[in-house]
């Protein structure tokens, strides 16, 4: 079965500098895809980033990026100049491309983000 | 808007009982998931639902059902309730599928269920 890994419980930023938020996970699939969800205290859960694992070229979507290794099975997220409004829960999650779409994606424990002003 | 409604928000069940989490939402939304977290753990998928009357298993199906007779509710059935099940779920919706840009999942705010 696939798991996703998320070491770090909490991590704290200064406002304005960057952070990485790590995740790992494992899979014997070769092909899928993994994501990064950001949850605020609204409970919405929303999509980040996503990246396919066929694709060499790491994701990049405005402030936030990942460092995908696919050998390692590691899927970090850099948010570079932290904003306030990025203070939230963040949640790695994995899914394997299936015929007719699937929405059976597996996440991580989370990693609760604190902004510093 | 309501959002997401999930009840009861806690439940002590014996082993062996059944009951039935209720979900419904009212943001029109065809996609619906149903989600255990357990201690210390990661969101598993129980089921999902693509739209009334369409379902499929997620990865953790086993001693579970669902229905969707109607695009507002997705409740999710126990038969013979055991420890195991002891978690918290959540009901989630999506306007589009979960891995879809400016499609946010809406959670519920979740019902902790005790089995003893």
């Amino acid at each position: 079965a696939q798991t996703v890994t998320q070491s770090q419980p909490e991590m704290s930023v200064q406002e304005a500098e960057t952070v990485t938020l790590s995740c790992t996970y494992d899979t014997s699939e070769s092909d899928y895809y993994l994501f990064w969800y950001k949850q605020p205290p609204s409970r919405q859960m929303i999509l980040v980033i996503r990246q396919e694992a066929y694709k060499q070229q790491n994701a990049t979507e405005n402030r936030f990026s990942v460092n995908f290794q696919k050998a390692a099975k590691s899927f970090s997220l850099k948010i570079s100049d932290s904003q306030l409004g990025d203070a939230a829960m963040y949640f790695c999650a994995y899914r394997t491309p299936l015929q007719g779409g699937s929405e059976k994606l597996v996440f991580g424990k989370g990693t609760k983000l604190t902004v510093n002003p | 808007n309501a959002g997401v409604t999930q009840t009861p928000k806690f439940r002590i069940l014996k082993i062996g009982q059944s009951m039935t989490l209720q979900c419904t939402q009212d943001m029109n939304h065809n996609y619906m998931y149903w989600y255990r977290q357990d201690p210390g753990m990661g969101l598993k998928l129980i089921y999902y639902s693509v739209g009334a009357g369409i379902t499929d298993k997620g990865e953790v199906p086993n001693g579970y059902n669902v229905s969707r007779s109607t695009t507002e509710d997705f409740p999710l059935r126990l038969e013979l309730a055991a420890p195991s099940q002891t978690s918290v779920y959540f009901c989630a919706s999506s306007y589009l599928p979960a891995s879809s840009y400016n499609s946010p999942l809406h959670f519920g705010n979740g019902t902790r269920l005790t089995v003893t």
